[in-house]
Parts: C-alpha cells; structure tokens; sequence
C-alpha cells in the first residue's frame, strides 16, 4: 500500500475515554507531521518527527501526546479531551522537515468527535 | 504576525476560467505552496513556486510575485470535479509552513 493512511476515520469519544489515531507512511519519508485542521481555520501543526526524534510541540496542551516508533508510524494518543477539540486531524508525511520544496503527503485524516 | 489570507469561498462556471488569490506577510520566504483538498479527502499538492513568475501544470498555473507578497492559483476550463477548497500556504525562514484558511471553490453548471 502506498500514500498515508490514518485510522479511524471517525470516531467518537467521551471528555474521559483514552482514544488513539494511527497514521502510517509507506513512501520512506523521513519527517512525520500531526496536524489539527478546523472548519474555515488555517490548518495548526500540532508536532512534528524528524527521523523519529521529535522536533516541533506547537503549545499542544498535554491531553495530546504523540507517539513515533519508527519511521513509518506516527500516533496521537487523546485523553480526557475537551469538546473544542472535535475536529479533523491530519497526518503528513515529508522527504526532509527543512527544505524549500518539502512537499507534504497527507491521510485522509480522522474526523474526531469529543461529546 | 505572519499572516495568509485567501477569498473564503468563490463560485464559477464549468468550462470557465478562475483565479484564486493568496497575498501573505511572512518572516522571510522559501517557496509557496497549493494544495487542492476535496470534501472529505485528504489535501493534495498542485504547485509550489519559489521564484517570480507563472508555472503552468495542464488547466492550471500558478503565478507568485515575491515583491507584492502576492500568488495565484488559475484554474482554466473548469470542470465539476475542480470543486474542492484551495490552500495556500508560505514556508518561512525557519522552514514553518504557514496556511491560509483556504478557499472553497464551487462550480456550477
């Protein structure tokens, strides 16, 4: 399978459920990035992974916390999650974090829901 | 602040012509990007342009001016499957990329 593939695509959890995303690369990218995208909002770069050490945590609140095993899979592990926080979040994948033409990959993402 | 801002919504004819703008303010400029993102779907890369001038790609091009701070996105010979939002987005000095809220294209029959 090639491209970016985040699971769920939907899901819907309670503010105390402890819920994961899970994204997979299969183009041998070297930077993985986590982002939160809001109706009618720019999308927020939430975290970034270059060759699996984190390198960017854009002021996430802690409720979030990413997980980067290897090079190919990214989590998002949620808990206790807060209402505002129901959106789509987005994987993306990279060659390099910084170059000029670093173009992004992107899942589908997984649409969140926090009742 | 660094700052994109791009039409939130534009409407246009199948078979027509359409051009999306995108004007930022940035701390320095490494490239500009677009990307096209169906409902639903994942964003897609169409262009990237780092110098002055038009990059054409089949039915659509794209135009940056590094003076004015200025892009756009054409779109020629519409067709209903272009529907989609449009987003545009700078990479800095610091290799941030920065998006515009993006712009939802609508066409109509």
């Amino acid at each position: 399978e090639t491209g970016v593939t985040q699971t769920p695509r939907h899901l819907v959890m309670g503010m105390t459920n402890k819920k994961s995303l899970k994204c997979e690369q299969h183009l041998g990218h070297n930077a993985m990035y986590w982002y939160k995208q809001s109706a009618k909002k720019p999308l927020e770069l939430m975290f970034v992974y270059n060759f699996k050490e984190q390198t960017e945590n854009n002021s996430v609140p802690s409720r979030f916390s990413p997980e980067c095993p290897n090079s190919s899979h990214l989590f998002l592990h949620l808990h206790t999650l807060q209402p505002e926080d129901s959106a789509l979040y987005l994987c993306a994948s990279s060659q390099h974090r910084e170059s000029g033409a670093n173009v992004l990959t992107f899942g589908a993402g997984s649409r969140l829901t926090v009742l | 602040g660094q700052n994109i801002d791009q039409p939130t919504e534009m409407t246009a004819t199948e078979g027509a012509i359409v051009q999306i703008n995108c004007t930022y303010q940035t701390s320095g400029f490494n490239g500009l990007f677009w990307y096209q993102q169906h409902a639903g779907e994942a964003p897609t890369f169409l262009s990237y342009n780092v110098l002055d001038g038009l990059e054409e790609k089949g039915r659509f091009s794209s135009f940056l001016s590094r003076s004015k701070g200025y892009s756009y996105l054409l779109l020629k010979e519409l067709q209903m499957k272009d529907s989609a939002s449009y987003l545009c987005a700078v990479m800095d000095s610091n290799y941030q990329l920065i998006w515009g809220a993006g712009t939802k294209l609508i066409i109509k029959p």
